[in-house]
């Protein structure tokens, strides 16, 4: 069974520049997560997705950041114009819905932004 | 609301010794609890996790973790450290009775090995 994937691996950017992220998760899973890692910390959830409804953004700067998950399957974060303390990792989760599920994490996005 | 607390940002143990990582959480309901762990460059792994049942949960590459209702812990530990267990470990929790799959993270701990 494949895992989670996520593209690009890295990504370096100038400020003020825009940036894309995109996960797709593993087969089944209705819920996606976005979190942003920053270093030497622990995962922070940025938004929740059941299937192709947002259910959990309140930590989305709205501001810059947006998601879609258009069909319920595959998803896309985008940083819109990126600053420079979005430098971190952005990793993409899923599972099936559930309290009890484990996430299935895929390896990451770094982002580095000059 | 939930919470997660690892003591110690950093251990550092001789191979072969006994690893022990602490974590404490904070939750209004039971909690589900896991172990998960990061290697550099790649996502996070689950190395166990506790639902109902046995309060001795075994997970992979030899680590155990034992959930205390009464100190509100779930420590990590294994008998015997290996080179390969030099990694970030962290702790995270969920409510149970809630259909909202969501976790909360703590901080990490990173875990080094001396030969």
């Amino acid at each position: 069974e494949a895992g989670v994937v996520q593209s690009p691996r890295y990504k370096i950017i100038e400020k003020k520049q825009p940036v894309a992220f995109w996960c797709n998760p593993i087969s089944g899973h209705n819920t996606l997560y976005w979190y942003r890692q920053n270093l030497g910390q622990g995962p922070e959830l940025l938004i929740r997705y059941e299937n192709e409804e947002a259910v959990d953004d309140s930590q989305l700067p709205k501001d810059r950041f947006s998601a879609e998950r258009l069909k319920g399957v595959d998803s896309t974060l985008k940083i819109q114009p990126a600053e420079l303390g979005d430098s971190a990792v952005y990793l993409c989760a899923s599972n099936p819905t559930g309290a009890s599920y484990e996430q299935y994490f895929g390896p990451g996005t770094r982002l580095t932004v000059t | 609301a939930q919470s997660v607390t690892q003591l110690g940002s950093h251990v550092s143990v001789s191979e072969g010794a006994l690893v022990l990582l602490r974590c404490n959480y904070s939750s209004s309901v039971p909690p589900y609890l896991f172990w998960y762990v990061q290697y550099p460059n790649q996502g996070l792994q689950l190395l166990l996790k506790y639902t109902t049942g046995a309060t001795l949960v075994k997970g992979i590459n030899g680590f155990e973790a034992e959930f205390k209702k009464s100190e509100t812990s779930f420590h990590l530990t294994k008998p015997s450290a290996h080179m390969s267990d030099a990694a970030e470990y962290f702790c995270a929790v969920s409510l149970r009775y809630s259909s909202a799959s969501k976790i909360i993270f703590g901080s990490g701990t990173r875990l080094s090995i001396r030969p």
